[in-house]
Formats: structure tokens, C-alpha cells, sequence
């Protein structure tokens, strides 16, 4: 079973650049998606962004050109980062690895990163 | 970008009960690109549905998904103590993918 970890600093003052990364542990499969999904306190999901095997990135274009999603194949890790932020990037930040094998589908999902943008 | 609504906000049922939670999307899903998430208190969503009605590894078969085109419903047969929680749906056909507004699935 695969299992991922995140890290990254939870207090950001505004104009700074949020940094998290994700680690995965266990077997690889191909066709693998990685994504960053947020939830703003007491709110619903957001989706971020993505990146496949192929390191072909999809991001979500309501956080225009803020948004780097990259990936170390090496070290089954990817990353995100995030310009600017301003108080409404505040929100519990979710790191996701999704994969299909043998004919049905499974993730498994960070512990969750509360990241704080305060003066 | 793709609206998802979900019905009801909640929903409240007793252990044992049937739940039929809804997702309508605001425009067809080519090949039903639809899945259904829990997120029980304080914790990560897990994925229980793909494809629209197909479960996950590892969830119960009394969870099940149907649907096509823009609607969609999430069915747990018997409502056991941890299954209460909040469902969301998400359409993964175009990006950027999009998340319903949540249904929650409270103890009577």
C-alpha cells in the first residue's frame, strides 16, 4: 500500500512563497496522478493542481501564474509552491497520490499542512 | 469551468438507515469522470467511488455509485456509526477539476 507524507512551514507572512512537499512510500504503479488540493477552515475542497508520470502539470488557473507543481522521480517526492500568498491562501494544503491497478482505483492522501498567512 | 451540486447540505439519518446523497453537474461528463470522497472529522478525504459507480480498493459494497451525463448519486445501503461524515463529489473529466459543495451525513 502506498503511503505519503507531507511537510513544509505552516506560518507564511504575506508576499511570502508557501513550500510543501510530498513523499511516497510503497510500491509504484504507472499512471500514477499527484495532486495538491486545499480546504479553506470550516470550507470544502479546492483543487490545485496535478502532475502525471510524464511530468505533465495541470493547474487550477483560478490561482493564475502563482502556482509550480514539480516532481524528483528519484526520490518519489513532489512539490508545491505558491507566490504571493495573501490571508485568503490560508487552509488546510492536502498532498494526493492516486493509482489504478488491476482494474480499480485507490489513494491515499497527506496528513494535511494548516498553513497560516498572517502579519 | 464545471459547477458540481450536491443535495442535501445534510442529511440526517439514524445507524441502519439508507442514504442517497445527489451531484448534479452543470454540464455532461464524457465517460462519467466522477468520484466520491469521505472526510470523516479532522481527517484526510479518501477516495470511495471512481468512474462514477466503480468502489475503490478496500470500500465496503455498501457504498455504491450510479449515474450518467450530469447526474449523479452516492448510496450507502445501512448507515454503519462510521459512516457519518461529509461526502463530496468531484468531476475529474475537465480541468480544472472540481469539487461539490459537501453533504453531510449527521447522526439523527
Amino acid at each position: 500500500q502506498v503511503q505519503v507524507q507531507q511537510w513544509g512551514a505552516g506560518l507564511l507572512n504575506p508576499s511570502e512563497t508557501l513550500s510543501l512537499t510530498c513523499a511516497a512510500y510503497g510500491p509504484s504503479f504507472s499512471g500514477t496522478y499527484r495532486t495538491w488540493i486545499r480546504q479553506s477552515p470550516g470550507k470544502g475542497l479546492e483543487w490545485i493542481g496535478e502532475i502525471n508520470d510524464t511530468g505533465s502539470v495541470n493547474h487550477n488557473p483560478s490561482l493564475k501564474s502563482r502556482v509550480t507543481i514539480s516532481m524528483d522521480t528519484s526520490k518519489n517526492q513532489f512539490s508545491l509552491k505558491l507566490s504571493s500568498v495573501t490571508a485568503a491562501d490560508t487552509a488546510v494544503y492536502y498532498c494526493r497520490q492516486a493509482w489504478c491497478s488491476a482494474g480499480t482505483c485507490s489513494d491515499s492522501w497527506g496528513q494535511g499542512t494548516l498553513v497560516t498567512v498572517s502579519a | 469551468d464545471i459547477v458540481l451540486t450536491q443535495s442535501p447540505g445534510t442529511l440526517s439519518l439514524s445507524p441502519g438507515e439508507r442514504a442517497t446523497l445527489s451531484c448534479r453537474a452543470s454540464q455532461s461528463l464524457s465517460n462519467n469522470l466522477l468520484a466520491w470522497y469521505q472526510q470523516r472529522p479532522g481527517q484526510a478525504p479518501r477516495l470511495l467511488i471512481h468512474g462514477a459507480s466503480m468502489r475503490a480498493s478496500g470500500i465496503p459494497d455498501r457504498f455504491s455509485g450510479s449515474g450518467s451525463g450530469t447526474d449523479f448519486s452516492l448510496t450507502i445501503s445501512r448507515l454503519e456509526p462510521e459512516d457519518f461524515a461529509v461526502y463530496y463529489c468531484q468531476q475529474y473529466d475537465t480541468s480544472p477539476r472540481t469539487f461539490g459543495q459537501g453533504t453531510k451525513v449527521e447522526i439523527k
